[in-house]
């Protein structure tokens, strides 16, 4: 089971592009990565999910190198609306297998 | 859409009582489960199930017991409740158990035992 490091917090300004790395140093060959999006008083909401190279979306994108050891969140040009906890999960099927950890916790200001 | 369902929204108990916390889904899903998640904390996994009929414990499952007689619905029991069980749940769903697939979670329920 890939376990994942995420910062605690980030900060940022609405309209600035925002990067959350997550890094998976033991990721197996067939675990896939997915982020998920939660609001307070609301369950997890999914964003995006890759296994190599870059993966866009209409609401973010995802880039992992080729050794896939890590991974890196991009939104863009973020609004007081994506002020939220952010989930980097790894598992390769299974939900059984998922860990939520703490997330990072994003605050975009004015 | 409805997606996933869960009711009540809040709910305060006292020592001892028991409730139900119920999920339903509308989106013929095989997969659902039961997450828990304290103040500040990530989700921890109380029980699961693959398929109506089937079900298995999570990294949590003391004090909670599930069943799945439906594919749709996917109740949450706490037969003595404990303010240890104080907390957000929430239940989700899913098509399969597939490498790629997604989980679709429901609004939450907030209890508080006494």
């Amino acid at each position: 089971l890939a376990k994942t490091t995420q910062p605690i917090s980030m900060d940022s300004y609405e309209g600035q592009e925002v990067n959350i790395t997550c890094s998976h140093n033991n990721i197996a060959t067939n675990d896939y990565i997915t982020w998920y999006q939660q609001f307070p008083s609301q369950g997890p909401r999914f964003i995006i999910q890759g296994y190599k190279t870059k993966v866009t979306n209409e609401v973010a994108s995802l880039f992992i190198p080729a050794d896939r050891k890590s991974s890196t969140l991009s939104l863009p040009r973020v609004s007081l609306s994506d002020t939220a906890v952010y989930y980097c999960l790894v598992a390769a099927g299974g939900f059984q297998k998922l860990v939520f950890g703490t997330g990072t916790r994003l605050l975009v200001s004015p | 859409n409805a997606g996933v369902t869960q009711t009540p929204k809040f709910q305060v108990l006292k020592t001892g009582q028991s409730m139900t916390l119920q999920c339903a889904q509308d989106m013929n899903h095989e997969y659902m489960s039961w997450y828990r998640q304290d103040p500040g904390m990530g989700l921890r996994l109380i029980h699961y199930s693959v398929g109506a009929g089937i079900t298995d414990q999570g990294e949590v499952p003391n004090g909670y017991n599930v069943s799945r007689s439906t594919t749709e619905d996917f109740p949450l029991r706490l037969l003595s409740a404990a303010p240890s069980q104080t907390s957000v749940y929430f239940c989700a769903s899913s098509p399969g158990t597939g490498q790629n697939e997604k989980l679709f979670f429901g609004s939450g329920t907030q209890l508080s035992v006494l």
